[in-house]
C-alpha cells in the first residue's frame, strides 16, 4: 500500500525557517517525482514545487510565489523528500501536502499525505 | 504562465441529479488535465488524469472530456459521497495551477 506521511509542520515566526518531510512508503521511491502542494486556510490548492526522480537528474521547479525560498530534495536510500523552507512568511501558512507524481507520463498526483499544518505567526 | 478557470465556483444540487463542471486554461494544454475531488479536513484524491482516463478504483459516473483549452467532468448520478470540492489542474508545463475550486453542495 502506497503511503506519504508528512512531518515536521509547526508554529514558526516570520523570517524563520522550517524544515518539511515526507517518508514515503509502498513503492519503490527513487522511480518517482515526488511534489509538495499547499493549502491556505479556507482557501484553493495551490503547487509548490517538485523535485525530479534521479533518472531525469533530479532536478526541481517551483512556484513563483515560493522560488529563492522554498528548496525541495530527497534522500532515495531513505524514501524522503523535504520541503526546506526559508525566510517564512505569514502567507506561507498553510497546510501542505505531499503528493507522489504519476509516471505513466501525464503528471497528475496519484497519491496523497495527509498533511501537515505550518503556522507563520509573532 | 497558464492559468486555470472552473466554473461554477459553487453548485447545489440533489441525490440523483447529473452535474458537469467545467474548468478551462488561458492555452492548449492538450489533454494534460486532473480532476481531483477533496473532502473536509481530507487530502485531495485523484478522480480523472489525460482529461479523460479514470483513476482506479473511482466510480464510472465520474467522467472526464475535452482537449485544448476546454474539459468538463461529470457526475452522472450524484451520490450523497459525491458532495465536496473540486479542482481541476494542469500539468501540460510548470507551474502547474489549480482552478479555484468548485463546491458542491446538497440543495
Amino acid at each position: 500500500e502506497v503511503q506519504l506521511v508528512e512531518s515536521g509542520g509547526g508554529l514558526v515566526q516570520p523570517g524563520r525557517s522550517l524544515r518539511l518531510s515526507c517518508t514515503a512508503s509502498g513503492f519503490t521511491f527513487g522511480d518517482y517525482a515526488m511534489s509538495w502542494v499547499r493549502q491556505a486556510p479556507g482557501k484553493g490548492l495551490e503547487w509548490v514545487g517538485f523535485i525530479r526522480s534521479k533518472a531525469y537528474g533530479g532536478t526541481t521547479e517551483y512556484a513563483a510565489s515560493v522560488k529563492g525560498r522554498f528548496t525541495i530534495s530527497r534522500d532515495d536510500s531513505k524514501s524522503i523528500a523535504y520541503l526546506q523552507m526559508n525566510s517564512l512568511k505569514t502567507e506561507d501558512t498553510a497546510v501542505y501536502y505531499c503528493t507522489r507524481e504519476e509516471n505513466s507520463g501525464w503528471y497528475s498526483f496519484d497519491y496523497w499525505g495527509q498533511g501537515t499544518l505550518v503556522t507563520v505567526s509573532s | 504562465d497558464i492559468q486555470m478557470t472552473q466554473s461554477p465556483s459553487s453548485l447545489s444540487a440533489s441525490v440523483g441529479d447529473r452535474v458537469t463542471i467545467t474548468c478551462r486554461a488561458s492555452q492548449s494544454i492538450s489533454s494534460y488535465l486532473n480532476w481531483y475531488q477533496q473532502k473536509p479536513g481530507k487530502a485531495p484524491k485523484l478522480l480523472i488524469y489525460a482529461a479523460s482516463s479514470l483513476q482506479s478504483g473511482v466510480p464510472s459516473r465520474f467522467s472526464g472530456s475535452g482537449s485544448g483549452t476546454d474539459f468538463t467532468l461529470t457526475i452522472s448520478s450524484l451520490q450523497p459521497e459525491d458532495f465536496a470540492t473540486y479542482y481541476c489542474q494542469q500539468s501540460y508545463s510548470t507551474p502547474y495551477p489549480f482552478g479555484q475550486g468548485t463546491r458542491l453542495e446538497i440543495k
